[in-house]
């Protein structure tokens, strides 16, 4: 069965420093991974995808993550977190031809200011 | 541009009584799905569609029917609610491509309280 751990519930950066989400994957075959934020009353957002092809995928408002298969690892990065980022960030993976999604448990950001 | 629809936004329920949860969606997407949300457990799917007449049971079914009488709507049922299903619900679709990995849509969320 396939899982998703996100290491860290709670996460706590100063505004203007790196933020660091990180996700391990569990997958018997290549997966389709997936970040999604999720801000407070909100419903979930797509940030970036991972299908085939480049390891290291960019989405938008300045994340990006790399998968890295030899890791089983898929971590979000952002250089210069910005106080907009406060949210809950919820890693998910899928496979080949089925469209189920696994998440993890999420990693809730706060930005210090 | 509606996306995906769901309503309630909030509901409080007795123990025992049965409610309906709408989800509707307007983007043709063959695939739907219902996740509950409880804190410090992520979201974990309860039924899923892959088209209308078709649904499956998914991670955690059990007090919940669904059914798919049309690509565009997928409601969620409760027979009898109970305090265990306490939590938030989120309706969502996609398209199916095998291989294009597909991203998945989510409504606002139905928050439910059962007393």
């Amino acid at each position: 069965a396939q899982s998703v751990t996100q290491l860290g519930s709670h996460v706590s950066v100063s505004e203007g420093a790196l933020v660091l989400l990180r996700c391990n994957y569990s997958s018997s075959v290549p997966p389709y991974l997936f970040w999604y934020v999720q801000y407070p009353n909100q419903g979930l957002q797509l940030l970036l995808k991972y299908t085939t092809g480049a390891t290291l995928v960019k989405g938008i408002n300045g994340f990006e993550a790399e998968f890295k298969k030899s890791e089983t690892s898929f971590h979000l990065t952002k250089p210069s977190a910005h106080m907009s980022d406060a949210a809950e960030y919820f890693c998910a993976q899928s496979n080949f031809g089925n469209e189920k999604l696994t998440f993890g448990t999420g990693t809730r950001l706060t930005i210090i200011p | 541009n509606a996306g995906v629809t769901q309503t309630p936004k909030f509901q409080v329920l007795k123990t025992g009584q049965s409610m309906t949860l709408q989800c509707a969606q307007d983007m043709n997407h063959e695939y739907m799905s219902w996740y509950r949300q409880d804190p410090g457990m992520g979201l974990r799917l309860i039924h899923y569609s892959v088209g209308a007449g078709i649904t499956d049971q998914g991670e955690v079914p059990n007090g919940y029917n669904v059914s798919r009488s049309t690509t565009e709507d997928f409601p969620l049922r409760l027979l009898s609610a109970a305090p265990s299903q306490t939590s938030v619900y989120f309706c969502a679709s996609s398209y199916i491509r095998p291989g294009a990995g597909a991203e998945a849509f989510f409504g606002q969320g139905t928050r439910l309280t059962v007393v």
